[in-house]
């Protein structure tokens, strides 16, 4: 099974509310990558994290990176109907490792 | 368009055919993944080529699986005598190799629908 989950699996949201979506490691991550998957589309890359506790901003999108590298967060200020999607995260597990597990997802509907 | 591509968009088989999928990754970049992605699931990492050379092969790739990345350009994926389970989308994608942080480009994917 995955070992980085992410909750919630779905959410809807008003436009103009904020949205949030957390992502939990069993194991230490060396990086997270948050990637944006529309509707019958494929991953799109967002961000990578690398630094524990590191913090960047895209606009209305605010990622953080864990202390302990563990876990990770994304939040939309405002959601507008472009948001709509399933954001996932994905990480290198541990070190000398070369390939990126992904996140369960997270859906985001928006209601206009 | 220097995006990664894939070849089909769409299959549709029956049980027990071989099926042949290719990539053509973002030209300057030398690694190669391929996933693996069911409806409401995250993509499933299946195996990877640093040029030509597979580097890692995912327990999920059973034995009817196989790629290959002859010239370490484009790659193909081939599922042989194809089950229901197989139906998914097949996602490629890219990256070039300058840490082992890099980000990965992915193609449209193949869809894959075994009846």
């Amino acid at each position: 099974g995955q070992q980085v989950m992410q909750i919630p699996q779905y959410q809807h949201v008003q436009e103009g509310e904020d949205f949030t979506t957390y992502c939990n490691s069993s194991t230490t991550l060396s990086n997270i990558q948050w990637y944006k998957q529309r509707p019958g589309g494929h991953p799109v890359f967002l961000i990578q994290l690398v630094k524990s506790g590191e913090v960047k901003k895209q606009k209305r999108l605010t990622f953080q990176f864990g202390e302990a590298k563990k876990n990770s967060s994304l939040h939309i200020t405002a959601t507008q109907t472009t948001d709509v999607g399933t954001y996932f995260c994905a990480g290198i597990l541990g070190f000398g490792n070369e390939k990126l597990t992904f996140g369960t997802g997270t859906r985001l509907t928006i209601i206009p | 368009d220097t995006g990664v591509s894939q070849d089909p968009r769409h299959k549709i088989t029956k049980r027990g055919q071989n099926v042949t999928f290719r990539c053509d990754p973002i030209s300057e970049h030398n690694r190669l993944y391929w996933y693996r992605q069911t409806l409401g699931q995250g993509p499933e990492f299946l195996t990877y080529f640093q040029n030509e050379a597979q580097l890692e092969k995912s327990r999920l790739l059973s034995d009817r699986f196989s790629a290959e990345r002859p010239k370490g350009s484009f790659s193909t994926l081939e599922i042989q005598r194809t089950e229901q389970g197989d139906s998914a989308m097949y996602l490629c994608a890219s990256t070039i190799d300058r840490t082992l942080q890099e980000t990965q480009y992915f193609g449209p994917g193949t869809r894959l629908l075994v009846l």
